[in-house]
Formats: structure tokens, sequence, C-alpha cells
């Protein structure tokens, strides 16, 4: 089934230990996200890519970058991890076409828990 | 400043009985509204959707119902299941913002009971 899978599960890292955190999609969808969600809270966009165009939302700590090589894979790089980025990442994708209506509907992976220690 | 709000936590129905979610939002340029569902240990899944030009579009069991003069929609489950229980997240699209942009609420989670 074509899917958006997220790795690893759970992620362990030290504080200030950089970390990557992996998603991969078969849906050859042209727009990827990562989200983060915190406990109790709710999800919040960090970045997107359309296409190769990244694009970061304007609250996004430097400290969080993208990386997307092909189509299939996008990367979150969490530069120096603190306490307070212990969260659980959402990655999403969707397919959008210029001009035409998009209702939005994304399809998330299962999602990467990272604890900083 | 919360967009978009689900003031109720947790929600607690009989199995057979209606589920009501409710979500508020303050942005009246939002023009698009989604419900997404979640269980344990998976990702949120699209449930069902709504234009800002309609007040109501219906899916099987779940019906999604819009009052943008209240800024309020709200999420009918006829009859709830056991499967059903999982946390409702609400979410917002804004019109002319960044695509992908949803804006969600903290989600209502739901426990069906048999």
């Amino acid at each position: 089934d074509a899917m958006v899978i997220q790795n690893p599960r759970y992620q362990v890292t030290q504080f200030g230990k950089p970390v990557t955190l992996s998603c991969s999609q078969t849906l050859n969808h042209n727009v990827m996200y990562w989200y983060q969600q915190k406990s109790s809270q709710a999800p919040k966009l960090l970045f997107h890519y359309y296409d190769k165009d990244f694009n970061n939302e304007a609250d996004t700590p430097d400290n969080f970058q993208s990386r997307r090589p092909n189509t299939s894979f996008c990367f979150l790089d969490i530069r120096s991890p603190g306490l307070g980025d212990a969260a659980m990442y959402l990655c999403a994708t969707s397919s959008f076409q210029t001009g035409v209506s998009t209702n939005e509907k994304l399809f998330f992976g299962s999602g990467t828990q990272l604890s900083v220690l | 400043d919360q967009q978009v709000k689900q003031n109720s936590p947790s929600l607690s129905v009989q199995e057979g009985r209606i589920s009501i979610l409710n979500c508020d939002y303050t942005n009246s340029m939002f023009d698009y509204f989604l419900w997404y569902k979640k269980y344990p240990a998976e990702g949120p899944t699209f449930l069902i959707s709504i234009s800002s030009i309609k007040d109501k579009n219906e899916d099987g069991r779940f019906t999604v119902f819009l009052n943008k003069s209240a800024k309020h929609l709200s999420l009918h489950i006829v009859p709830s299941q056991p499967g059903d229980s999982a946390v409702y997240f609400c979410a917002a699209r804004q019109y002319g913002g960044s695509q992908g942009n949803l804006i969600f609420g903290k989600g209502t989670k739901l426990s069906v009971k048999p």
C-alpha cells in the first residue's frame, strides 16, 4: 500500500547532539511537511517542501533544518537539540497542482517520538 | 494565541448514541476546515472536510456542520461505535496561506463505551 513511512519510531538523543529524523513516501506527492506536536498540544507546521522549494514557517527555530534529496525522501535535522525539542515529529505529504483547488488533504506518517536526555 | 480551539479535551459516549465534537475558530480568513482522526501509535488520518461556502457535509456516519457567523464547527458521529475511540483534531486553512499550513486544534479524545 502507498504510504508515508517515518523512521525511527522512537529516537533518543542527548542534549546538544545532532539528530536526524527521516521520512519516505510512496505516494509520489509533490509536497512534504514536517509538523511538531508536543504533549497535549496541537500539531504545528515547521516547514514544507513544494517539490524542491523549501518553505520555512516564520517562527521555526534556526535549530531545525530540512533536506529533500528527491521526491520520496525528506529529512528533519535538529542541529543542537534542547530539552524543549522533545516532541512527536510528524511527516505528511499532499498532492498540489498550481491553479487547481486543493483540499489540503494531508497523509501523515506514524511519527517519530523524540526524547532529549 | 490559539486560532483553532477544541475546548473539550475528552468526551465519553455510549455505543450507538451520537458523538458531537466541537471546534471554534477566531480567524475569519479560514476558508476550509478538516477533521482528522488519530489512533494511538499512528499518524492522523483524514476524516471529513468542509468548505466555508457550505454549512454541512455528510459522509456515512460522519457529518460536519459549519456555522460561519458563530465561527464554530462540529463533527457528529451517528451511531457511535467502539472503533471510533480516538483523538479527533479539528484543522483549518487560511485562504492565501502557505500551502499546507493547516492550523490544528489540540484535539478531543473520544471514548465510545460498549
